[in-house]
């Protein structure tokens, strides 16, 4: 069945400093979107991804939709401590299915 | 007004007992989600409901059985908890039920089976 895998599992980084998730799905994807969770949260819809190659920024979160439109990343540019939390790619096929990577862990020391 | 809200926040119960999590959306939506998230946080489909028909049945304990009376409300009842059942269960919606679809979520239900 289809998989999606995120890397790295955990980050913890100085604030200041960038910070890159990436998503890999082993089946072709229709579309890609990218969610939040804050500690004790629940997770919160970011920015959905559509087109082969696509680049989307919402201020200092950057987002890219692969050319093989399999695989995605995140990047957040200068983190704050606001940005602290769960970053989930979920990749949608042709199914009804939404899957869900595994995560990726953000800390950022003050 | 919360758009995807659940009851109760904080379910604390024995191994052994049957319990109820409720859930109701108020965005108009067709679709509903019942997720399970375990302590490394893996976010789980277990069910999907659009309209009232269930679409996506996960490979679930016949133990876990959703129930909704009307497109905006999607309730879970779990029978004979067991200890790996503890997990922040999250309901969600959303407007259609394809896998493009944006997913709304609720506050999630923090169950701790003892």
């Amino acid at each position: 069945g289809q998989q999606v895998m995120q890397i790295p599992q955990y980050q913890h980084v100085q604030e200041g400093e960038d910070f890159t998730t990436y998503c890999n799905s082993s089946t072709t994807l229709s579309n890609i979107q990218w969610y939040k969770q804050r500690p004790g949260g629940h997770p919160v819809f970011l920015i959905q991804l559509v087109k082969s190659g696509e680049v989307k920024k919402q201020k200092r979160l950057t987002f890219q939709f692969g050319e093989a439109k399999k695989n995605s990343s995140l990047h957040i540019t200068a983190t704050q401590t606001t940005d602290v939390g769960t970053y989930f790619c979920a990749g949608g096929d042709s199914s009804y299915k939404l899957i869900f990577g595994s995560g990726t862990r953000l800390l950022v020391r003050p | 007004d919360t758009a995807v809200s659940q009851t109760p926040k904080y379910l604390v119960t024995q191994m052994g007992n049957d319990k109820s999590i409720k859930c109701e959306q108020n965005l108009g939506h067709d679709t509903m989600y019942w997720y399970k998230q375990d302590s490394k946080k893996f976010l789980k489909i277990m069910f999907s409901y659009n309209n009232k028909e269930l679409i996506i049945n996960e490979t679930v304990p016949n133990r876990f059985s959703p129930k909704s009376p009307d497109k905006a409300h999607l309730n879970l009842h779990i029978n004979s908890l067991e200890l790996g059942d503890s997990a922040v269960y999250f309901c969600a919606s959303s407007q259609a039920y394809q896998g493009a679809d944006t997913q709304y979520f609720g506050p999630g239900t923090r169950l701790t089976v003892l």
